[in-house]
């Protein structure tokens, strides 16, 4: 069965720095990666998606994750960190592309900016 | 992108009684499936919604607690049977949008309080 380790539960980032937020798969066949976003009160909004092809992925909001199959991480990334970005990340694991898109979320990181 | 609707977004419950979650889609996707997020916790999956057919259910959850409808490819209902205070949670509806490149949405939550 897959899981998913994000390694840290809380991060405080100054404003303007950059960021990395880390997550580890376990997952017998070709990973289905994701990242999402949940602001407070709000729902999952994605971020980003790794199905196949380039390791690098570029996503909304100016975040971007790297695949690397080596290490099985998908750790995601933002050069520069605005106020708003304040919220709770979950990586996710989907069980296969086709016919059974269950996923296996990670417990989150939430992410705390300081001006 | 499909846009996922839930109601209500948020409800306070009475201990034994049950409410029904209703999801709405505004497009046909091919996979519904509710996922629950216990306070402070990650999401963990209920079940997959099947459409005219009865729902698949993860360990840990049954029918009798969650039973759950599919009338359609847009419109599916999660019921919280019999509740408890350890049934508050958020409850997210998703579906896959093969559309969008089989992107996974989540809708915004129903936030249930149980007293």
């Amino acid at each position: 069965a897959q899981s998913v380790t994000q390694p840290d539960i809380h991060i405080t980032v100054s404003e303007g720095a950059s960021l990395e937020l880390r997550c580890n798969y376990s997952y017998g066949a070709t990973p289905y990666l994701f990242w999402y976003v949940q602001s407070p009160g709000q729902g999952l909004q994605l971020l980003l998606k790794y199905f196949s092809g380039d390791t690098l992925v570029q996503g909304i909001k100016g975040f971007e994750a790297e695949f690397k199959r080596s290490q099985s991480s998908f750790n995601l990334r933002k050069p520069s960190v605005h106020w708003s970005d304040a919220a709770e990340y979950f990586c996710a694991v989907g069980a296969s592309f086709f016919g059974n898109e269950k996923l296996t979320f990670g417990t989150g990181t939430r992410l705390t900016i300081i001006p | 992108s499909a846009v996922i609707s839930q109601k209500p977004s948020r409800d306070i419950c009475q201990r034994g009684t049950s409410l029904t979650i209703q999801c709405q889609v505004d497009s046909q996707v091919t996979m519904m499936f509710w996922y629950r997020q216990q306070p402070g916790q990650s999401l963990t999956l209920i079940a997959t919604a099947n459409q005219g057919s009865e729902a698949t259910y993860e360990s840990g959850f049954v029918i009798d607690k969650f039973p759950i409808s599919r009338p359609n490819l847009t419109f599916s209902t999660l019921t919280v049977s019999n509740m408890s205070p350890e049934d508050s949670s958020i409850y997210l509806c998703s579906g896959i949008d093969r559309d969008s490149g089989n992107t996974i949405y989540f809708g915004e939550g129903s936030w249930l309080t149980v007293v």
